[in-house]
């Protein structure tokens, strides 16, 4: 069974601080990683990948296997990074998406 | 490019009505996915189709859930009778790689 755990259900921090949300899976093979994001109003976009290793509007995030860990981490946080972020689990390509419960992230000036 | 769309946007239906949701897929995209959101909870995969054939719909919750996609191109989820806990948001998803291209969802309200 695949299994996708987001500790945080609220995560808030100023203008420029770190920010980091906390992403734990539980897959028997290898996965593949998401993080998805949900701006105000608007749909779900794909943020990052693991397999493509590259950073997005700054946020990067490592596939940690030993800890089966994805968390995702941005060094100074801007106000238009609020947003509901969720992590999401892939078994096999092409295949369905098991997802997280989703950190609510608030930016503060 | 257009993106996934999905008809209608918000439904309100009274419990044992029947509703019928519409996705349409990104041209071209063989992999079609329904998930959706029930209220505090996480986004829950459905069924997922390539071109007309059902691939995976282990996540059907009962028999009261169709989902069709004639030809390959839009799909439909048809809740028939709605009960109270189908309520929540439906999100259907389109693919040709990896990535899956999310639709803005519908809303259903069951009363």
């Amino acid at each position: 069974a695949q299994r996708v755990t987001q500790p945080e259900k609220l995560l808030s921090v100023f203008k420029g601080a770190p920010v980091e949300l906390k992403c734990n899976y539980s897959y028997s093979g290898s996965p593949e990683l998401f993080w998805y994001v949900q701006y105000s109003r608007q749909r779900l976009q794909l943020l990052l990948r693991h397999i493509s290793r590259e950073s997005i509007k700054g946020f990067t995030a490592d596939l940690n296997k030993g800890e089966t860990s994805f968390h995702l981490k941005k060094p100074f946080a801007q106000e238009e990074d609020s947003a509901m972020y969720y992590c999401a689990l892939s078994g096999t390509s092409y295949g369905k998406l098991t997802f997280g419960q989703g950190t609510i992230l608030t930016v503060h000036p | 490019e257009a993106g996934v769309t999905q008809f209608p946007s918000h439904s309100v239906i009274e419990k044992g009505q029947t509703v019928t949701l519409r996705c349409d897929p990104i041209s071209g995209h063989d992999n079609l996915y329904w998930y959706r959101r029930v209220m505090g909870k996480e986004i829950k995969f459905l069924l997922h189709f390539v071109k007309e054939s059902k691939q995976d719909e282990s996540g059907m919750p009962n028999n009261r859930f169709l989902a069709e996609r004639t030809g390959g191109t839009y799909s439909t989820l048809k809740v028939q009778p709605a009960e109270l806990e189908d309520s929540g948001v439906y999100f259907c998803a389109s693919s040709q790689t990896n990535t899956q291209y999310f639709g803005p969802g519908t809303r259903l309200t069951v009363l």
